[in-house]
């Protein structure tokens, strides 16, 4: 299993500002994933991190408004630039134990102004 | 495109009641799937996870099973509780592939 503490766990932001989102977990993962989930909605996939490496980015999110870091094999994070009231969302990151089971953060709700 | 969707999207029932929840996919071509738990504004717990060559799984008072031929998947949870309240979640990971793919979920009530 895996243990992933995720700070900061709420904030509420000003347009326009940004926000960097902590993840760090208690062993050692090739891959971290992170998510959005918007009120009411399902988990949407933003992009896989992997140490060493640029950030692969899904479909309608881009770099230049998530940027993601993944220093080492125990620590992302993910920033949400020039915030706008449609970011408000939670945010998540999320580890694979290999080929296993997804292990969640406790989430970031984040409420943008 | 696999494509998950879980039925009913809410559900209240009375405490002590059994139920299940429902969970289908498009593309039988998955690796496993997973049940998770959400609690409002938290993150997600995983509940049972199923392997592909799996059909079912149980923990406590919950059962998951898994038809990867009729692309569906059931949560069964015995003797409800009021702390069953919850979203509970439904994620397939394809074959050959990272991308875990999420269903909207199915909205729990579980009246005392």
């Amino acid at each position: 299993s895996a243990v992933i503490s995720q700070k900061p766990s709420r904030d509420i932001c000003q347009r326009g500002t940004s926000l960097t989102i902590q993840c760090q977990v208690d062993s050692q993962v090739t891959m971290m994933f992170w998510y959005r989930q918007q009120p009411g909605q399902s988990l949407t996939l933003i992009a896989t991190a992997n140490q060493g490496s640029e950030a692969t980015y899904e479909s309608g999110f881009v770099i230049d408004k998530f940027p993601i870091s993944r220093p080492n094999l125990t620590f992302s994070t993910l920033t949400v630039s020039n915030m706008s009231p449609e970011d408000s969302s939670i945010y998540l990151c999320s580890v694979g134990t290999g080929f296993e089971k997804l292990f969640f953060g406790s989430g970031t709700q984040l409420s943008v102004l | 495109k696999q494509e998950v969707t879980q039925i009913p999207a809410a559900l209240s029932v009375p405490e002590g009641e059994n139920l299940v929840l429902n969970c289908s996919f498009t593309d039988s071509a998955i690796y496993n799937l997973q049940w998770f738990r959400q609690d409002p504004g938290k993150g997600l717990t995983s509940l049972l996870l199923i392997q592909s060559s799996q059909r079912e799984q149980t923990s406590g008072r919950l059962n998951a099973s898994l038809d990867k031929s009729s692309g569906r998947s059931t949560l069964y949870i015995a003797a409800s509780q009021p702390g069953d309240s919850a979203t509970y979640l439904c994620a397939v990971r394809p074959t050959g592939g990272f991308k875990t793919i999420f269903g909207a979920g199915t909205r729990l009530f579980v009246k005392a």
